[in-house]
């Protein structure tokens, strides 16, 4: 079966790292992708990695996937009160196929 | 054009009537998504169009909800007999088909009174 689970609250400190944690299901996952939610907003792409990657880094961002373990993580490096928003998993199962979404983790950074 | 418009941005309706909500995706575009996303949750998906094929309608929640698309351009979600449980922002995503970045609309703000 197909599901996203996420952890539902993040709370950091300005300037330190954050590590936001997904786990999956579905084996069959091909890529797996990072969206940034703020207040009212649409989704925005951060990042996404394919499944026979290990890492990914991105500027502060850092994907990496443990395919045995099926788990996923976004780091978010010297961490701004501008990231403070909801951060959503999602994983599809092949090229351009729905996503199947986590339920969120929200973010929120204190100065 | 140059994201992925939908319209109306707002929609209040009564409980019992039917809405039409529009996606138009980015020019180009092969696949396009309708999502909801319940206060508080994270997205659900509804349905699935990809080019020329049938679409996946596996997340549509009951025979209420329904959705077209014309080609490779603008889809219409439709909700006949609207309920309270109805009420949710409903995200519309294209893409180019490949697996690369999917982009989202602002979503419609449906609220059922």
């Amino acid at each position: 079966g197909e599901d996203v689970e996420q952890s539902l609250f993040l709370s950091v400190r300005e300037g330190d790292s954050s590590v936001i944690n997904c786990t999956y299901t579905d084996s069959s996952s091909t890529y797996l992708y990072w969206y940034k939610q703020e207040p009212g907003a649409g989704l925005q792409l951060l990042t996404y990695i394919f499944s026979n990657m290990d890492m990914k880094q991105d500027q502060r961002l850092t994907v990496l996937l443990n395919k045995k373990d099926k788990h996923l993580s976004l780091r978010i490096a010297d961490t701004q009160t501008g990231d403070s928003a909801i951060y959503f998993c999602a994983e599809s199962r092949n090229q351009g196929g729905k996503l199947i979404f986590g339920q969120g983790t929200e973010l929120s950074v204190k100065p | 054009g140059a994201g992925v418009s939908q319209s109306p941005s707002n929609k209040v309706t009564e409980k019992g009537k039917d809405v039409e909500l529009r996606c138009d995706p980015i020019s180009g575009h092969t696949a396009l998504y309708w999502y909801r996303q319940r206060l508080g949750q994270g997205l659900e998906f509804l349905i699935y169009f990809q080019g020329n094929s049938a679409p996946d309608k596996s997340g549509l929640p009951s025979d209420r909800f329904s959705a077209e698309r014309t080609g490779e351009s603008v889809s219409t979600l439709t909700i006949q007999r609207t309920q309270q449980e109805d009420s949710a922002v409903y995200l519309c995503a294209s893409s180019e088909g490949t697996g690369g970045g999917y982009t989202f609309g602002s979503g419609t703000r449906l609220t059922v009174v």
